[in-house]
């Protein structure tokens, strides 16, 4: 069985402060870990993976996730916030090999200029 | 060159129609699925088919029909429609089973209004 949990459904930052979107997961193997954005209108893009390889994870614009086992946490990170980042972001964890793939209930980021 | 494709990418309809909408990728997988998004932005799994075999079918109603002519098309079905269907549905396909890191490659999205 697997879940995860988005533990801020709204989440406000100010334009080049940090961001940080907070994620917990549930596994009973080891798990693939993934984080979408989805903007407004528009379909899911990866922003970056976890696959068992290095546990800190870099991504597209910036962003970054660290996977933490002992916490059962995966939290995508930016360090500075820009207008553009304004989206939905979505914690993904799934099997490897398998089609299951559980998603989160969505962070929606808002950056305030 | 559009990987994964979705067609209507808008529809209005009215309540008790039927409507289909498509889903083409040319990435050479073999996984496909059907997600729906609420207006909470929440996406629940629909279907997925595993080179044209039904693989995962959560509850939908059977209102709902999938149909995979090839590994690379599926589409899906929805009779009767309900105020309840409108959603944003979205298209993803995945590369062949045991190889998959389970990362999803989504369509732009369909929007269906029931009126």
């Amino acid at each position: 069985a697997q879940s995860v949990t988005q533990l801020d459904s709204h989440v406000s930052v100010s334009e080049g402060t940090p961001v940080l979107l907070r994620c917990n997961y549930s596994s009973s193997y080891s798990p693939s870990l993934f984080w979408y954005v989805q903007h407004p209108n528009k379909g899911l893009q990866l922003l970056l993976k976890y696959t068992s390889a290095a546990t800190l994870v870099k991504g597209i614009n910036g962003f970054e996730a660290e996977f933490k086992k002992s916490e059962t946490s995966f939290h995508l990170t930016k360090p500075s916030a820009h207008m553009s980042d304004a989206a939905e972001y979505f914690c993904v964890v799934s099997q490897r090999g398998y089609q299951k793939v559980t998603f989160g209930t969505g962070t929606k980021l808002q950056v305030i200029p | 060159d559009t990987a994964v494709s979705q067609t209507p990418k808008y529809l209005v309809t009215q309540m008790g129609n039927d409507k289909s909408i498509k889903c083409e990728q040319n990435l050479g997988h073999d996984t496909m699925y059907w997600y729906k998004q609420d207006s909470k932005k929440f996406l629940k799994i629909m279907f997925s088919y595993n080179n044209k075999e039904l693989i995962i079918n959560e509850t939908v109603p059977n209102r709902f029909s999938p149909k995979s002519p090839d590994k690379a098309h599926l589409n899906l079905h929805i009779n009767s429609l309900e105020l309840g269907d409108s959603a944003v549905y979205f298209c993803a396909s995945t590369p062949a089973l045991g190889t998959n890191t389970g990362e999803l490659f989504f369509g732009e999205g369909s929007r269906l209004t029931v009126l």
